[in-house]
């Protein structure tokens, strides 16, 4: 069965940057997008961005762009999201989800990582 | 301030039928098909409509959806307690940017 299994909860403190991982297993790796979605505590679903595992193409939202970074390892079918110059505002549980190709639903999603910013 | 505008909250007794609206513009659901999520409490979400109205294997059919123009909607009948959770609208805009609606908190009185 399809499965994203993300890493642990982290906290870091304002200025930092978190890596949080997504490794995927029950399909072929490359096959599919992994985009980015976050949630902050009692908000809504907030999109950061897309990653094509076979290419390596992404593309972020623009509120995004210059601090987040996503990547992959296709030998452990493992995709990464790192954001950077953290701030008490990014403090919420990010998710990874995956989509055939974009303008595709998102089929299958991560349990979600909580990453707090806190000094 | 989420792209797509959906109403904070709804609630219908249970075996009633509530219905959940999406509105958007002609650069995201004019353009392009709707999904619709239910996010149980503490969990992730999980596809429950795409394309506008299909629904992926397991999902009964009580849950419809529907897309008019920039709106769409989603439909619930026979109302359990089981599916009080969050539900969110989401496509995609002419940029190829993911966009979500600010999510729907259904109360089954």
């Amino acid at each position: 069965q399809v499965q994203l299994v993300q890493s642990g909860a982290e906290v870091k403190k304002p200025g930092a940057s978190v890596k949080v991982s997504c490794k995927a297993s029950g399909y072929t790796f490359t096959s599919y997008d992994i985009n980015w979605v976050r949630q902050a505590t009692g908000q809504g679903l907030e999109w950061m961005g897309w990653m094509n595992p076979n290419s390596g193409n992404t593309g972020y939202a623009q509120k995004f762009q210059g601090r987040v970074t996503m990547t992959r390892n296709t030998s452990i079918s493992t995709a990464y999201m790192e954001l950077s110059s953290l701030r008490s505002e990014d403090t919420a549980v990010y998710y990874c989800a995956r989509v055939w190709e974009l303008l595709d639903p998102f089929d299958y999603w991560g349990q979600g990582t909580l990453v707090t910013v806190s000094s | 301030q989420s792209v797509l505008t959906q109403p904070p909250s709804v609630s219908a007794a249970p075996g009633q039928k509530v219905t959940i609206s999406c509105s958007g513009s002609s650069s995201n659901i004019g353009n392009n098909y709707v999904s619709w999520y239910q996010q149980l409490p503490g969990t992730a979400p999980k596809l429950l409509i795409y394309d506008n109205n299909k629904r992926p294997s397991g999902i009964p059919d009580r849950f419809s959806g529907s897309k008019s123009g920039t709106s769409a909607t989603l439909g619930i009948t026979g109302l359990q307690t089981g599916d009080e959770a969050d539900y969110y609208c989401g496509t995609w805009d002419s940029s190829l940017r993911g966009v979500f609606g600010g999510g729907t908190k259904l109360t089954v009185l």
